[in-house]
This record gives structure tokens, sequence and C-alpha cells, in this order.
């Protein structure tokens, strides 16, 4: 079956760091990938999304590339800010025939900036 | 438009007492729908998924059972709740057009 992995947080950062999570995973076919956040209390909401190799989403400073050759997608940011504390999760979407789509989550990486 | 909504978004239920948690969606026909646990501080936990009215499959077997009496309502159930069964759930809808996963607000469940 599809499998997402993501690096294990938490994750502490200070305010305007770099940041990076590693998110690898493995799928037949073409799957679509995608980073959700989740804010403390929260439901989950969509970051961004990539749909074929080689695509970079990106929203709100955060960007992520396709790259099919090593089975990854992963998250960057050039500054985060404490606004960004959250957790991440990666996720892929995978049709399994019959009209059925099979989602896969990654367990999460917890994001803390500091001040 | 096109929404998903689901309740309610808090309960807090004593073991042994019955559950219901509804998931609708809006501006779509057919959807496929998914029900997920997060237990505190970890990640979603696949528990139902529908492609259909009536169309259920169950990923993991437990207390809780799922039911699709309509296109675009799925219910999330348990007869008996257990202590375990506390967590946060999330309804998800695949939106096959937009390619994009569309969750609930979530709700919060307490089992007491």
């Amino acid at each position: 079956g599809n499998s997402v992995t993501q690096m294990e947080g938490p994750v502490t950062l200070s305010e305007e760091a770099f940041l990076t999570i590693n998110c690898t995973y493995t799928a037949t076919g073409y799957p679509s990938l995608f980073w959700y956040v989740q804010y403390p209390g929260e439901g989950l909401q969509l970051l961004l999304k990539a749909t074929k190799a080689d695509d970079k989403g990106s929203n709100k400073g955060f960007e992520a590339t396709y790259r099919k050759e090593t089975t990854s997608f992963h998250l960057e940011k050039g500054s985060v800010q404490v606004s960004d504390s959250a957790v991440y999760f990666c996720a892929l979407a995978a049709y399994s025939g019959a009209g059925s789509y099979q989602l896969t989550f990654g367990k999460g990486t917890k994001l803390s900036v500091i001040p | 438009s096109q929404t998903i909504h689901q309740w309610p978004a808090t309960l807090v239920q004593p073991v042994g007492s019955p559950l219901s948690l509804e998931c609708t969606v809006e501006g779509t026909s057919n959807p496929n729908l998914y029900w997920y646990r997060q237990a505190a501080g970890r990640g979603l936990q696949l528990l139902f998924y529908s492609v259909g009215i009536g169309q259920i499959s169950s990923e993991v077997p437990q207390n809780l059972s799922a039911s699709r009496p309509q296109d675009r309502q799925f219910i999330l159930s348990s007869k008996k709740l257990l202590l375990s069964d506390s967590g946060f759930y999330l309804c998800a809808w695949w939106h096959e057009t937009r390619n994009t996963i569309y969750f609930g607000e979530g709700s919060w469940l307490t089992v007491v």
C-alpha cells in the first residue's frame, strides 16, 4: 500500500530561521501530494499541493517541489514566524480503482517558533 | 458553493453511551468521504471511507461504525463508547475535480 514518511518532531526554531520538513512517499501510479497545517485546537487546512512531477506548490512563503526521482515533497520556508507554530502533515492522494481514492497522511511534525 | 460541515464540534459523553457524528457536503455529487481520528498529539488514523450510498469500507476493527444513508451524508456512530474512543474526529472529502482534500471543522469527543 501507499505510505508517507515525514521527519519526526518536535522542531523548534527561532524566528526568521530557515525551515525544512522532510517528506518521502511510496505509492503506485501518479499520486497528488499535499501539505496540510493544523493550528492548535483546529482542523486541517490545505497549505499547498502539487499534482505532477516537478510541480512546485507554494503558499504563505512555504514551498515544496514534487520530486518523482527521489519520491520526496519536502516543505521549506525561508524565514519562519511565531505564527507558523503548528503541526504540519504531508499527504498523498492516489486513485485505487472503482472510483475510490486512497488518502495517506504522515504522522505530522510539530513546529514551534520562538521569538 | 461546495462545502463540508461536521457536527457537533464538542461533546462529552459517559462510558457506555451512544455516539453519532454527522458530516455533510454541499455542491457536489457522489463524493468520496472519509472519517479519521486523531488521538492527542498523534497523527491521523483512517477509520472508514465511502465511495457512495451504502458503501462503507472499514480500515480498523473497533467500537465504531459508519453509515452513508444519503449521497452527501456520512455518519460515524457507536452503540457504547469506551474511554479509548476519546479524540479528535475529522471528516474529509476528496474533491476529484480540484484534486484536493477538504476537511470538516472537527469534533472533539471526550469519553468520561
